[in-house]
């Protein structure tokens, strides 16, 4: 089945610092990628996808590119505030009903 | 149009206590999902309705049933709760028209079994 490897946090930053964070996948056929965030309290919301490969998923100032040949959706900002504090989620998924999670990667970004 | 909503959210429950957890859309999607999510573990596959009429197990059924009542609403019954059943719930739901894959969650429900 689909599986998600991502990278393990937590992340602390400080406010305007770049942010990387890792997502790689294994599954079948031809997914679309995405990333959900979960600030706290809350349900997951869609934050960007991408639906074929070196497509570039953006919102909010976040980005990820959809690389078929490394099987990888890293997520990245150039300058990160307080307010993006939250756990970011990787999964892929596809026409098989179901998306595939990663554990999640908690983001904390300090003043 | 208030997406996905779910009730309640937030309930205590003793060991061997039942309760349903509800949850309802107004997107017209096809596909429901139930989640579970624990600290480290991420988010879990409980059940799956693909349609109307249909439900699958999903990655930890085990302890729970659910009911598709119609294309808008699906519950998560826990029949005698046990601790280990202490998690947040989420439900979501989806429409595979178009190519677009993406799931739609709800608030949660956060469940306390002592």
């Amino acid at each position: 089945g689909d599986s998600v490897t991502q990278m393990e946090g937590p992340v602390t930053l400080s406010e305007e610092a770049f942010l990387t964070i890792n997502c790689t996948y294994t599954a079948t056929g031809y997914p679309s990628l995405f990333w959900y965030v979960q600030y706290p309290g809350e349900g997951l919301q869609l934050l960007l996808k991408a639906t074929k490969a070196d497509d570039k998923g953006s919102n909010k100032g976040f980005e990820a590119t959809y690389r078929k040949e490394t099987t990888s959706f890293h997520l990245e900002k150039g300058s990160v505030q307080v307010s993006d504090s939250a756990v970011y989620f990787c999964a892929p998924g596809g026409s098989n009903y179901k998306l595939t999670f990663g554990k999640g990667t908690l983001l904390t970004v300090n003043p | 149009n208030a997406g996905v909503t779910q009730t309640p959210k937030f309930q205590v429950l003793k060991t061997g206590q039942s309760m349903t957890l509800q949850c309802a859309q107004d997107m017209n999607h096809n596909s429901m999902y139930w989640y579970r999510q624990d600290p480290g573990m991420g988010l879990r596959l409980i059940y799956y309705s693909a349609s109307e009429g249909t439900t699958d197990k999903g990655e930890v059924p085990n302890g729970y049933n659910v009911s598709r009542l119609n294309k808008r609403e699906f519950s998560l019954r826990l029949e005698s709760a046990a601790p280990s059943q202490t998690s947040v719930y989420f439900c979501a739901s989806r429409d595979l028209a178009g190519g677009q894959y993406e799931q739609y969650f709800g608030p949660g429900t956060r469940l306390t079994v002592t």
